[in-house]
């Protein structure tokens, strides 16, 4: 079925301290893995994304990995800043254009 | 450039009644997906339009219904409300699909 598990549900770091959020996905056919940071009261925010012709991909301080064979992909969040604090969903692509999303993970940084 | 547009941003509703949630794409994006947002849960894909058309569907009953305009704008209606369609209703507007930026949402409380 379809189906992404998210892990942890919650983290707590210290400021300049590394994040890391896994998720694991069931259909072997998804091939394009979506990041969203949410922040209280708005909507997701794409903040990465990358596709299953490429293992890892970088944008400054954030960078996702993918494991094809494992179906399993996360999010590293490198040097944490308080503004970081958010929750985090990762989501894989069902059947075209539909997003399977993990169940969050909350991140508070503190200072 | 404006960013996804949803309206309203908050709506209070009873039992039976029915609700229209209103959505305007980015500037280029044709494709516009809802999804469904409980408290402290992930986003659940509703359906999809493309081309004025219903492209995909997820696992929610026909009470749901959706709309595309020429210009790409969609509506979310959902008939006979019941308590448990209190959630975040959430706009992604896609050119083509796969990249998905989302609105604001619309808080839908049903009494």
């Amino acid at each position: 079925g379809e189906n992404v598990e998210q892990h942890p549900s919650t983290l707590s770091v210290q400021e300049g301290d590394s994040a890391v959020i896994k998720c694991t996905y069931s259909d072997s056919a998804s091939n394009y893995f979506p990041w969203y940071k949410q922040e209280l009261g708005k909507g997701p925010q794409l903040i990465i994304d990358i596709r299953s012709n490429v293992g890892e991909k970088k944008d400054q301080r954030i960078a996702v990995t993918l494991n094809k064979t494992a179906k399993h992909f996360s999010l590293h969040i490198t040097e944490t800043q308080p503004e970081d604090s958010a929750v985090y969903f990762c989501a894989a692509r069902y059947n075209t254009d539909k997003l399977i999303f993990g169940t969050g993970t909350r991140l508070q940084v503190f200072p | 450039d404006a960013g996804v547009t949803q309206s309203p941003t908050h709506l209070i509703k009873t039992r039976g009644q029915q609700v229209t949630l209103r959505c305007s794409p980015k500037s280029g994006h044709d494709t516009v997906s809802w999804y469904q947002q409980a408290l402290g849960q992930g986003p659940q894909f509703i359906f999809q339009y493309y081309e004025e058309e219903e492209r995909q569907r997820g696992n929610f009953p026909d009470r749901f219904s959706g709309h595309q305009f020429p210009n790409y704008s969609s509506e979310l209606n959902v008939n006979a409300l019941l308590l448990g369609d209190s959630a975040l209703y959430l706009c992604a507007s896609s050119p083509g699909g796969e990249t998905q930026y989302f609105g604001p949402g619309t808080r839908l409380l049903v009494l």
